[in-house]
């Protein structure tokens, strides 16, 4: 596997449910991020981890519960989901250290709450 | 503090024709700017960036954009539209020292006619 990768691709869930999105990146980044985007919407940043510690929390409802084991993988755990949270998930990772590195992104799990 | 505005959200243009997609950005420092490109049911993928050195950066797919610090402008151009190259495209900023965070645009749906 190269670049980053997103399992699973689609999620159908229920408001009851817990479920959760795995993303592993092969890059050697340090940073990965948890990204919504929703149709007609901007892209919203959600989580950001440097080296395993969350240094970015946007706000996120606690019902999106964010994971970092180390600096290849993260999850995103899902429970008591609204309608509202269907949407494109989008993982990322960049290397975060000396000069400019552009974000690598996974294809996306798109999630869908009913 | 750091943003960007695409201005259009959607542009069509002939195949052949000449591709200008804008983007605006504010910084209160010298900035980084980066270009990607998304296809339906995939994730970003870097197109250019602009990291302080030649004005004007050529990327992937005949594609190129020039910074311009007096108009605070970072606009994307292609000669010759073709038609793979309809997809949605999201101009992003990042302030050197923000790190990980770069901010996007709400993204420009480019449409491309036979």
């Amino acid at each position: 596997e190269t670049g980053v990768t997103q399992t699973p691709r689609h999620l159908v869930m229920g408001m009851t449910n817990k479920k959760s999105l795995k993303c592993e990146q092969h890059l050697g980044h340090n940073a990965m991020y948890w990204y919504k985007q929703s149709a007609k919407k901007p892209l919203e940043l959600m989580f950001v981890y440097n080296f395993k510690e969350q240094t970015e929390n946007n706000s996120v409802p606690s019902r999106f519960s964010p994971e970092c084991p180390n600096s290849s993988h993260l999850f995103l755990h899902l429970h008591t989901l609204q309608p509202e949270d269907s949407a494109l998930y989008l993982c990322a990772s960049s290397q975060d250290r000396g000069a400019v590195y552009e974000q690598y992104f996974g294809p996306g799990t798109r999630l869908t709450v009913t | 503090a750091q943003s960007v505005t695409q201005l259009g959200s959607h542009v069509s243009v002939s195949e052949g024709a000449l591709v200008l997609l804008r983007c605006n950005y504010s910084s209160s420092v010298p900035p980084y700017l980066f270009w990607y490109v998304q296809y339906p049911n995939q994730g970003l993928q870097l197109l250019l960036k602009y990291t302080s050195a030649a004005t004007l950066v050529k990327g992937i797919n005949g594609f190129e954009a020039e910074f311009k610090k007096s108009e605070t402008s970072f606009h994307l151009t292609k000669p010759s539209a073709h038609m793979s190259d309809a997809a949605e495209y999201f101009c992003a900023v990042r302030i050197p020292t923000n790190a990980g965070k770069s901010t996007f645009g709400d993204g420009t749906t480019l449409t491309v006619k036979p």
